[in-house]
């Protein structure tokens, strides 16, 4: 059974960049069955897609943060990570990874979340 | 870049009833990159409908999707106290993956 498991500081300074790190365990992040993506929900708020990568290192980004995101893939760790530059007060949200199969929409399963604030 | 609008905003009924969740696309949407998801509190998302229609792993049969088009539909034909939360639509159309804003699913 595949988990998903984001780590990173839960606490940003403005202008900074914030990056977290998805640990995918039970399954190798190597297949090209799936791809891997990114999501956050600021608090009492909806869901805001990130961005995803496949294992060839193939990366689509929401374009409303393009210019900030960047996701990358380590095959020896089976891990990917999200980087998002030049932080702000509204970047502070739960940030989620998730798993999603190629040709198909629906991420499963999904990591639990970590809040990430962003506060001087 | 197309909007998902999801109604009601809130739906308030009781166990053992129907519930009918809408999802309406601003442009027509590929019946493959439609997705619903259940959100508890305090909980990630669980994927229940892909596809439009097509159940995830686990999802009892009592949840259904439905539509084609800009109109989509999940159904709960009879709720049960777990049922309780806030459901999501989702959409791919190349190049951006867009959610609905949510429907909250309270006890009457």
């Amino acid at each position: 059974q595949v988990q998903l498991q984001e780590s990173g500081p839960g606490l940003v300074k403005p202008s900074q960049t914030l990056s977290l790190t998805c640990t995918v365990s039970g399954g190798s992040i190597g297949s090209g069955t799936y791809y891997w993506s990114w999501i956050r929900q600021p608090a009492g708020k909806g869901l805001e897609w990130i961005g995803r990568i496949y294992a060839s290192g193939s990366t689509s980004y929401n374009p409303s943060l393009k210019s900030r995101v960047t996701i990358s893939l380590d095959t020896s760790k089976n891990q990917f990570s999200l980087r998002l530059s030049s932080v702000t007060a509204a970047d502070t949200a739960v940030y989620s990874c998730a798993r999603g199969v190629r040709g198909l929409l629906g991420f499963d399963p999904w990591g639990q979340g970590t809040l990430v604030t962003v506060s001087s | 870049e197309i909007v998902l609008t999801q109604s009601p905003g809130t739906l308030s009924l009781s166990p053992g009833e129907r519930a009918t969740l809408s999802c309406r696309a601003s442009h027509s949407v590929s019946s493959s990159y439609l997705a619903w998801y259940q959100q508890r509190p305090g909980q990630a998302p669980r994927l229940l409908i892909y596809g439009a229609s097509s159940r995830a792993s686990g999802i009892p049969d009592r949840f259904s999707g439905s539509g084609s088009g800009t109109d989509f539909t999940l159904t709960i034909s009879s709720l049960e106290p777990e049922d309780f939360a806030v459901y999501y639509c989702q959409q791919y159309s190349s190049p951006l993956i867009t959610f609905g804003q949510g429907t909250r699913l309270e006890i009457k």
